[in-house]
């Protein structure tokens, strides 16, 4: 069965620090990954995923995550934190299309506080 | 632009009350999702649908039920409400194809349940 670990559950950085939340994954193929934010109150935004191709993923507001297949990790990193990213982050893992499964499985969250 | 949306923000119902929650999506995606989210456990997928009249339960179903009519709508039922069921509610969407699985999310529904 596939599963997500992110170990971290509530992280504080200082607006304008380096950001790193850090996620596991277990999966017997090749994984489709994401990371989704969620601000308060609000749905969950895709920042980033990966498929296939180059591990070093961009995505949006400035967010990137590199897939380490050796770790089974996909980290998500942001060289300089606003202070309107506070919001939680959620890692998933979903099956290829030969799994038939199309649903994710997510991770517990990481709660991200920026400090002024 | 994919749209997913949700009856209500938020719902208060009592104990042994049944639940109707609604998700519409405007994107034609075969495949729709349920899921709860609580505190410090992320989201559980509760039921999915891969195309009309068709579910498959996902990890947690136990105490609700589903009904997809129509392709673009998704309906999650609590038979009898229970206080255990008192949650955030999020729906998503996805096509089916090659392109990968990224799911589009309505804004959520925060049910309380007293």
């Amino acid at each position: 069965a596939q599963s997500v670990t992110q170990p971290d559950i509530h992280i504080t950085v200082s607006e304008g620090a380096s950001l790193e939340l850090r996620c596991n994954y277990s999966y017997g193929a090749t994984p489709y990954l994401f990371w989704y934010v969620q601000s308060p109150g609000q749905g969950l935004q895709l920042l980033l995923k990966y498929f296939s191709g180059d591990t070093l993923v961009q995505g949006i507001k400035g967010f990137e995550a590199e897939f380490k297949r050796s770790q089974s990790s996909f980290n998500l990193r942001k060289p300089s934190v606003h202070w309107s990213d506070a919001a939680e982050y959620f890692c998933a893992v979903g099956g290829g299309m030969d799994t038939g499964r199309r649903a994710l499985t997510f991770g517990s969250g990481t709660r991200l506080q920026v400090q002024p | 632009d994919v749209k997913v949306t949700q009856s209500s923000r938020y719902l208060v119902k009592r104990t042994g009350e049944k639940v109707f929650l609604e998700c519409v999506q405007d994107m034609d995606h075969e495949n729709m999702f349920w899921y709860r989210q609580d505190p410090g456990l992320g989201l559980r997928l509760i039921y999915f649908s891969y195309d009309v009249k068709m579910k498959e339960k996902g990890d947690i179903p136990e105490g609700y039920s589903v009904s997809r009519e129509k392709k673009e709508r998704f309906s999650l039922i609590l038979e009898s409400a229970s206080t255990n069921q008192t949650s955030m509610y999020l729906c998503a969407s996805t096509p089916s194809g090659r392109g990968g699985h990224e799911q589009y999310f309505g804004p959520g529904t925060r049910l309380t349940v007293t």
